[in-house]
C-alpha cells in the first residue's frame, strides 16, 4: 500500500482483556519496528522484524507482549491480560533497509498508530 | 530507556520566527535523524544526518550535528502555523558494528502562532 496502516486506531479494553493490535507495511519492506509511545513522551522500541524473522525483542516490557509476522509482511502485536499501565499508542513502521546492517540508513515510515486504553 | 534529550520540552514563538530544537545523546552514534508528529498522528521523517557530517540543510530546515559535544540542534526558518507539532531526534547506533534500531527522545513540543 501507498503508506503504513495500523487497526484498529483506537481500542478500549477492560483490564485483564486481550488486545491484538495488527500492522500492515508498506508493501516491499523489509523491516518492521514496533514502538509504544506513552502520553507525552518520545517512542519506545518494543521488537524489532526483519521479513518473518524476529530479531530484537529485548523492548517487550513483560511475556504478555507477543509480536509475530509470519509471512513477512502483515504483522500483529497481542497483549494478553492488559493492564492500566498498558494504556498507551502502539506505533508500527517499516523500512526498505535492512534495519541492522550497514547497508544503508534506517529512515522509518510510521503508521498513525493505535491507541489503546485498559480500563 | 532513552537515548536522546530534546531541549526545549516546549517552544511557543510567532509565525514567521525561527526555531530551533537541541538534541543531546549519550553513546556513540551512526546516525541521527529528526522526526515530526503532528497530535494524533505518526511521526514523520524530515532530515538524516550522518556521524561524518556537520550541517545538513533540506528546504526550511536546518540540522547541525556536534559528534565531540555529542549533540544536534534542528533549526526552522520562517516558521509557519502549519510547523506546529512535536519534533523527535532519533539516533541510530552501532551493535556489533551494524546500525540498530531508532532510539527517540521526548520530543519538543513547537507552536507557532499565526
Amino acid at each position: 500500500g501507498a503508506g503504513v496502516s495500523q487497526s484498529p486506531r483506537y481500542k478500549v479494553a477492560k483490564r485483564g482483556q486481550d488486545v491484538a493490535l495488527r500492522c500492515d507495511p508498506i508493501s516491499g519492506h523489509v523491516s518492521l519496528f514496533w514502538y509504544q509511545q506513552a502520553l507525552g513522551q518520545g517512542p519506545e522500541f518494543l521488537t524489532y522484524f526483519q521479513n518473518e524473522a524476529q530479531l530484537d525483542k529485548s523492548g517487550l516490557p513483560s511475556d504478555r507482549f507477543f509480536a509475530e509476522r509470519p509471512e513477512g509482511s502483515v504483522s500483529t502485536l497481542k497483549i494478553q491480560r492488559t493492564q492500566q499501565e498498558d494504556s498507551a499508542v502502539y506505533l508500527c513502521a517499516s523500512s526498505a533497509a535492512r534495519g541492522y546492517t550497514r547497508s544503508g540508513a534506517n529512515v522509518l515510515t510510521f503508521g498513525a498508530g493505535s491507541r489503546l486504553t485498559v480500563l | 530507556s532513552q537515548q536522546g534529550e530534546e531541549d526545549p520540552q516546549a517552544l511557543s514563538i510567532q509565525e514567521g520566527e525561527n526555531a530551533t530544537m537541541n538534541c543531546s545523546y549519550k553513546t556513540s552514534i551512526n546516525n541521527l535523524q529528526w522526526y515530526r508528529q503532528n497530535s494524533g498522528r505518526g511521526l514523520v521523517h524530515l532530515i538524516l544526518i550522518r556521524s561524518n557530517e556537520r550541517e545538513k540543510h533540506s528546504g526550511r530546515l536546518r540540522v547541525t550535528l556536534d559528534t565531540s559535544k555529542k549533540s544536534s540542534s534542528l533549526l526552522i526558518t520562517a516558521s509557519r502555523a502549519a510547523d506546529t507539532a512535536s519534533y523527535f531526534c532519533a539516533t541510530s547506533i552501532e551493535v556489533g558494528g551494524s546500525q540498530g534500531n531508532l532510539i527517540f527522545g521526548k520530543g519538543t513540543k513547537l507552536s507557532v502562532k499565526p
